[in-house]
């Protein structure tokens, strides 16, 4: 059973602040590595996703640092904004398929203006 | 083209009852995955059905939980006998033909057993 290990549990920042959160798995035979953001009341939304054949990925202020060999993934947020106060996840899938995916727990970002 | 729709988006049933959720999955999806979120936790996989096929049910407990996906209509996960232990909003995702793209996930139902 895939195991993924999210820290810290909670971030607060002012805004303009870069949180990083950490993300922490096990088994090293799966490709696919997301970040979902939630809001409160709503669903998760896929934010970025990276596979391991590379070792950063940006889109837009949401960038991806990927380390193989430590089998840890990070998800930094640059010009972090009020709006992006939500619960970042992160995922690796379980077996087999890329969408049956095993969550963290979760961290809870909070941007103060 | 409307996303994943899944009602009721509350439901309060008492312990003994049934509970019935139904995930409206996107136009031309045909994956359908169900995932329960307690208080303060991650999301678990529940299990994975293609229309008129269970294909991956590791995640449902043994018993009370069932999944189907019909040929037409939502997708419904039932839950037989409700105990308060099953309180947590469960969503469902969908994604299109193949499982290698990217799910996109419902607006939850809570489900509250008093």
């Amino acid at each position: 059973q895939q195991q993924v290990k999210q820290s810290p549990q909670s971030l607060i920042v002012q805004k303009g602040g870069i949180p990083i959160i950490n993300c922490a798995y096990e088994n090293t035979a799966f490709d696919y590595f997301p970040w979902y953001q939630q809001f409160p009341g709503k669903g998760p939304a896929l934010l970025i996703a990276i596979r391991p054949d590379v070792s950063e990925k940006k889109e837009g202020r949401f960038t991806i640092s990927f380390n193989k060999s430590a089998k840890q993934f990070s998800l930094h947020i640059m010009d972090s904004q009020p709006g992006d106060s939500a619960t970042y996840f992160c995922a690796a899938p379980r077996p087999y398929g890329n969408n049956r995916l095993a969550f963290g727990k979760g961290n809870q970002v909070v941007v103060i203006p | 083209n409307a996303g994943v729709m899944q009602n009721p988006r509350h439901l309060v049933r008492r312990r003994g009852q049934e509970a019935r959720l139904r995930c409206s999955p996107m136009k031309g999806h045909s994956h359908v995955y169900w995932y329960r979120q307690l208080p303060e936790e991650g999301l678990k996989f529940m299990v994975y059905l293609q229309k008129e096929n269970i294909i991956d049910e590791s995640g449902m407990p043994k018993e009370r939980f069932s999944a189907e996906f019909p040929k037409e209509g939502p997708s419904i996960l039932r839950i037989q006998q409700v105990v308060r232990g099953d309180s947590a909003a469960y969503f469902c995702a969908s994604s299109p033909l193949t499982e290698a793209t990217e799910a996109f996930f419902g607006q939850g139902t809570r489900l509250t057993v008093v």
